[in-house]
């Protein structure tokens, strides 16, 4: 069974742009999980998305946002970059919502803002 | 809310030497633990959970850890490490109640030397 994969693997955008981040679970798990990653926050929730619906957010502004499609592949958006953005995007699918399930990840997407 | 430390920033071990890290958690009762391990540009990959009952849980890879809920730990433990095992491990808390996400630890970078 193939895992999870994020498109792209790199990206480099200048700020003031919008980034659009790609995920596409494992097959039949109907949960996507979004995470950001940076060396000075570590690892940090964004979003979650369980059949097209976002069940969690974290605490993040507005200008993060995502949806899932009915295939339950993911994307997330990021308007109006700031250099702050700059870091790595995991996403992470499971079977179902809820904590009961064990998060399987992607390689991640890494992003530069410049 | 939930939190996670985990004071060892990097550790360095020898090849063949035994391991432990430690992670520390608060929360009002007893969380849902987790251990992942993050390679260079990789993705996550969970080594071990603790839902409930037995407070030793093994995990993959040969690796090990014990739920002390005296002392609100849950450390990472194994008996002989192999140079594979050079990474980043982070220890992750999830609420059983409520509708919170997995809170992760800052890591702990582990380098082997020969």
């Amino acid at each position: 069974k193939a895992g999870v994969t994020q498109t792209p693997r790199y990206l480099i955008k200048t700020r003031g742009q919008q980034v659009t981040l790609s995920c596409s679970p494992i097959s039949g798990h109907r949960s996507v999980s979004w995470y950001q990653q940076t060396p000075g926050q570590g690892l940090q929730f964004l979003f979650e998305y369980f059949s097209e619906t976002q069940r969690n957010k974290g605490n993040f502004p507005g200008r993060f946002s995502g949806r899932q499609f009915s295939n339950s592949r993911s994307e997330m958006n990021v308007s109006t970059l700031e250099l702050g953005d700059s870091a790595l995007y995991l996403c992470a699918s499971s079977p179902s919502t809820g904590r009961f399930n064990e998060q399987y990840f992607g390689p991640g997407t890494r992003l530069t803002v410049t | 809310a939930q939190s996670v430390t985990q004071p060892d920033i990097h550790i360095t071990v020898s090849e063949g030497a035994s391991l432990e890290l430690r992670c520390n958690y608060s929360y009002g009762a007893t969380p849902y633990l987790f251990w992942y391990v993050q390679s260079p540009g990789q993705g996550l990959q969970l080594l071990l959970k603790y839902f409930s009952g037995d407070t030793l849980v093994q995990g993959i890879k040969g690796f090990e850890a014990e739920f002390k809920r005296s002392q609100s730990s849950f450390n990472l433990r194994k008996p002989s490490v192999h140079w594979s095992d050079a990474a980043e491990y982070f220890c992750a808390v999830g609420a059983t109640f409520g509708n919170e996400k997995l809170t992760f630890g800052t890591g702990t970078r582990l380098t082997i030397i020969p």
